[in-house]
């Protein structure tokens, strides 16, 4: 395991509401990158966070908003679902700096909206 | 822009048998990192290997080895003598600069062990 954590496991919502999902990053890791992850389908860069800043954005609306807390654990939030945010998303964290490292990824959050 | 193309979309060999998997990529940089991971039905993405692009040494570890081709944008990984416990879908990711930044995924490989 990464000791990367996420919660919650599973979501359902329903379209037009908010959600926020959660991710602990690894112990000693100060960067996390968001990804969300169709069906059948690789995962996509949503977005990344380092120092408590986005550090770089996929094609993502500006509906998809995250934040990073001075413990480096982070949150991202998607306002306004629509059906087709129903996906995985998926939390890595990485180490930037001096030795820059891999991305590892925690389990994910099922996200179904309805 | 980045883009990495997984064309094997299924895979099915049988227990013991080598199997290969291709990745292609493109990119304009000329520092870049390669990189698979594994998605067991779980979900988690496991890494398994990380290679930046001034390194063309192949790579073996146990029974997967890795095969890096700068001529033809290639970066392929073997599982030899395969196993059940190898059934996952494998991706293959690409990422420019310092390989810790916006990871670029193939749509992935599944691959069947059949016992």
């Amino acid at each position: 395991e990464t000791g990367v954590t996420q919660s919650p496991t599973h979501l359902i919502k329903t379209r037009g509401q908010q959600v926020t999902l959660r991710c602990s990053s690894q112990s000693g890791h100060n960067t996390v990158s968001w990804y969300q992850q169709a069906l059948g389908q690789g995962p996509q860069f949503i977005f990344q966070y380092y120092r408590e800043e986005e550090n770089g954005r996929g094609n993502f609306p500006p509906r998809f908003s995250g934040l990073q807390f001075p413990n480096y654990s982070s949150e991202l939030n998607v306002n306004a679902l629509e059906l087709d945010d129903s996906a995985l998303y998926l939390c890595a964290s990485s180490w930037t700096g001096v030795g820059t490292d891999t991305q590892y990824f925690g389990p994910g959050t099922r996200l179904t909206v309805l | 822009a980045q883009k990495v193309t997984q064309a094997q979309t299924e895979i099915s060999v049988v227990e013991k048998e080598d199997v290969t998997l291709d990745c292609v990529y493109e990119t304009r940089d000329t520092t870049y990192y390669l990189f698979w991971y594994k998605q067991p039905p779980s979900g988690e993405l496991v890494f398994l290997i990380r290679r930046n692009s001034f390194d063309e040494q192949n790579e073996i570890s146990g029974r997967y080895s890795w095969n890096f081709q700068k001529s033809t944008s290639s970066f392929n990984f073997t599982i030899t003598a395969s196993q059940v416990v190898d059934s996952a879908v494998y991706f293959c990711a690409l990422s420019e600069s310092f390989g810790n930044e916006k990871l670029t995924f193939g749509t992935g490989t599944r691959l069947t062990i059949i016992p």
